[in-house]
């Protein structure tokens, strides 16, 4: 099965800063990643797609990079409603799995 | 509007069964892969299993930790998933999402149904 590690799994940040999550898989996966956020209390929203493609009605704020082994995430100027849980994701082969989580808290 | 909605959660006993469904609207349910994922409280992210769309015949794929006790099945003519689940667990205690897969990645979540198994 293939492993993915995000790091960190938490950080504090305030409105307007730019902030990075990091995923790594244990074996080459391409480009074949996709982000997720999730709000406490909420299902999980897609985010990225194939490292880097936005969903629909995503804002451009938001941005994926990577391909292989290591994937990030960024948000440029982070707005109250992003804070939440930020999830990776691999779909490579089967089983799929996900990445433990970052939750990332207003400072 | 594209949407899927989960029922049929509820509280179960270990070793009881339990049948979710998934409704979907506003696309071509046969067009598309549709999955099932599960968080258990205070935890991240689980996948569960795939049904693939007609196309490739509607077969299925499941994580390890629930292949031979649940089963993943659909009905396009109204539009639907289920999870069978047997011989349920506490461990299988969690929040379960339907979602709808496009190119290969999950891009519609439902709002999720709870399973509680407990005695």
């Amino acid at each position: 099965d293939i492993q993915m590690t995000q790091s960190p799994s938490s950080l504090s940040a305030s409105v307007g800063d730019r902030v990075t999550i990091t995923c790594r898989a244990s074996q080459d996966i391409s480009r074949s990643l996709a982000w997720f956020q999730q709000r406490p209390g909420k299902a999980p929203k897609s985010l990225v797609y194939a490292a880097s493609i936005l969903q629909s009605g995503v804002p451009p704020k938001f941005s994926g990079s990577g391909s292989g082994t290591i994937f990030t995430l960024t948000i440029s100027s982070l707005q109250p409603e992003d804070f939440a849980t930020y999830y990776c994701q691999h779909y490579k082969n089967y089983p799929l799995t996900f990445g433990g989580g970052t939750k990332v808290e207003i400072k | 509007e594209v949407q899927v909605v989960e029922s049929g959660g509820g509280l179960v006993q270990p070793g009881g069964s339990l049948r979710l469904s998934c409704a979907a609207s506003g696309f071509i349910f046969s067009d598309h892969y549709m999955d099932w994922v599960r968080q258990a409280p205070g935890k991240g992210l689980e996948w569960v299993g795939r049904m693939r769309n007609k196309a490739n015949g509607y077969s299925r794929e499941y994580a390890a930790s629930v292949k031979g006790r649940f089963t993943i099945s659909g009905d396009d003519s109204n539009n639907s998933l289920y999870l069978e689940m047997n011989s349920l667990k506490t461990e299988d205690t969690a929040v379960y999402y339907c979602v709808r897969v496009t190119d290969y990645s999950m891009d519609v979540w439902g709002k999720g149904t709870t399973v509680t198994v407990s005695s």
